[in-house]
């Protein structure tokens, strides 16, 4: 099975300040037509996770473009421009190459 | 309004069997592929399985394998996980989600049904 890990598991966040979130498979993700296996979800407190971000880098609909994606193979990193209060939450990254698919630990990310 | 709505939850003995359902509305299931994620309390996210648009590819995690299984009925847009043999670890939110016509990343979640397998 691919193992996920993350890093921090907990970011202290200060409103307006950039903040990043790095995600590592034990295998490459990417696909022999380009495309990363590897997504973004968000887990508001007290709600379903949503998806922010899919096949690496997409931003899926509804996502502010303060969010973006980046990475190949087995690095990727999920970085908010300017964090505001309501992105508190958990994000996990979540691997769908090869089943069984798997999440990351999580990394919470709080306000200062 | 797009949802999906989890149903079937309770408390149960270990060993015992449970049936979750999952119905849609305002989306259709028909072409795409249909996931169970559970949460247990306090814990992180756990995929448990995915059953394929047109029935033809089903996985599972291994944690379930042999002990849950997934079905669909397209014509009623609906979704069912059965669940035997539970165990203690089993307890759990579980969250039905629709995935993408091409890809497996998972778009529409449910708000989750809780299992809780206890004596």
């Amino acid at each position: 099975d691919i193992v996920m890990t993350q890093s921090p598991l907990s970011l202290p966040v200060t409103p307006g300040e950039p903040a990043s979130i790095s995600c590592r498979s034990s295998q490459s993700l990417l696909y022999s037509n380009g495309y990363n296996f590897l997504d973004w979800y968000l887990q508001k407190p007290g709600q379903s996770p949503q998806l922010l971000i899919y096949l690496g880098s997409n931003r899926a609909s509804g996502v502010p473009d303060r969010f973006s994606g980046s990475g190949s193979g087995t690095d990727f990193t999920l970085k908010i421009s300017r964090v505001e209060a309501e992105d508190v939450g958990v994000y996990f990254c979540m691997q769908t190459l090869q089943a069984p698919f798997t999440f990351g630990p999580g990394s919470k990310v709080d306000i200062k | 309004q797009v949802q999906l709505v989890e149903s079937g939850g309770g408390v149960v003995q270990p060993g015992r069997s449970l049936r979750l359902s999952c119905a849609a509305s305002g989306l259709i299931f028909g072409s795409y592929g249909l996931d169970w994620v559970r949460q247990a309390p306090g814990k992180g996210l756990e995929w448990v399985t995915i059953i394929s648009y047109d029935v033809t590819r089903e996985y599972h995690a291994d944690s379930v394998k042999g002990r849950f299984t997934i079905s669909r009925d397209n014509a009623k847009n609906s979704l069912s996980l059965q669940m035997n043999s539970l165990r203690d670890e089993d307890t759990a939110v579980y969250y039905c989600v629709r995935g993408h016509s091409g890809y497996d990343f998972l778009i529409f979640w449910g708000q989750g049904t809780l299992v809780t397998v206890s004596s």
